[in-house]
């Protein structure tokens, strides 16, 4: 049974650059999270989806948008890049009790 | 706005010695979960608890939600190298927030 795939697991972008991460949730999960992660810190919020639509949504800018397909799979988009913009991005599905993580996407903006 | 805060955010112990890390929250939690990173890794998932003052064990590991369900803690006995990485708590209710984390350095 597979875990939550997230694609790709490393990016370098310019400033000013679009980026789109991608997540596969575990099967079976019908909800997707996805969270920043600055180095030396806890996993920041930044929005759900459930039912193709985002649930919840964190203290992050309008910069960052996503989208759940009807096969419960994700995206994250975030426009105009800033160097603060680097870090870890973690998708998270879950199906009621606990979130399963995936391996992330390493950031980078230059 | 809503705040989870961890304490310590680092803990060096001696192999053998307990551990023990404090989450607590500026308003009440539906309920709590405990994440274990390793370093270089992902949060993988540990533990819920719901009930006020709710206890709960796995094996070394003892997670305990307080009566007011605005904190709560886990404590390991008997550290081993096995326990090395951050420890969070995680707010799964309203705003999924995570505690800043305890990072966990165990001397062998």
């Amino acid at each position: 049974d597979a875990g939550v795939t997230q694609s790709p697991t490393h990016l370098i972008k310019t400033r000013g650059q679009q980026v789109t991460l991608r997540c596969s949730p575990k099967s079976g999960h019908d909800t997707v999270s996805w969270y920043q992660q600055a180095l030396g810190q806890g996993p920041q919020f930044i929005f759900q989806y459930y039912e193709e639509e985002e649930r919840q949504r964190g203290n992050f800018p309008d910069r960052f948008s996503g989208h759940q397909f009807p096969n419960y799979s994700s995206e994250l988009n975030v426009n105009a890049l800033l160097l603060g913009d680097s870090a870890l991005y973690l998708c998270a599905s879950s199906l009621g009790l606990g979130y399963t993580f995936g391996s992330g996407t390493r950031l980078t903006v230059v | 706005g809503q705040q989870v805060m961890q304490i310590p955010q680092y803990q060096h112990v001696q192999e053998g010695e307990d551990f023990t890390t404090y989450c607590n929250s500026s308003t009440t939690l539906s309920n709590i979960q405990w994440y274990k990173q390793r370093p270089g890794g992902h949060p993988v998932f540990l533990i819920q608890l719901v009930k006020s003052g709710e206890v709960k064990k796995q094996k070394r590991l003892t997670f305990q939600f307080g009566e007011a369900k605005k904190n709560s803690s886990l404590h390991i006995t008997a550290t081993q190298t096995t326990d090395v990485g951050t420890y969070f708590c995680h707010d799964a209710g309203n705003m999924l927030t995570f505690g800043g984390g305890t990072r966990l350095m165990v001397k062998p």
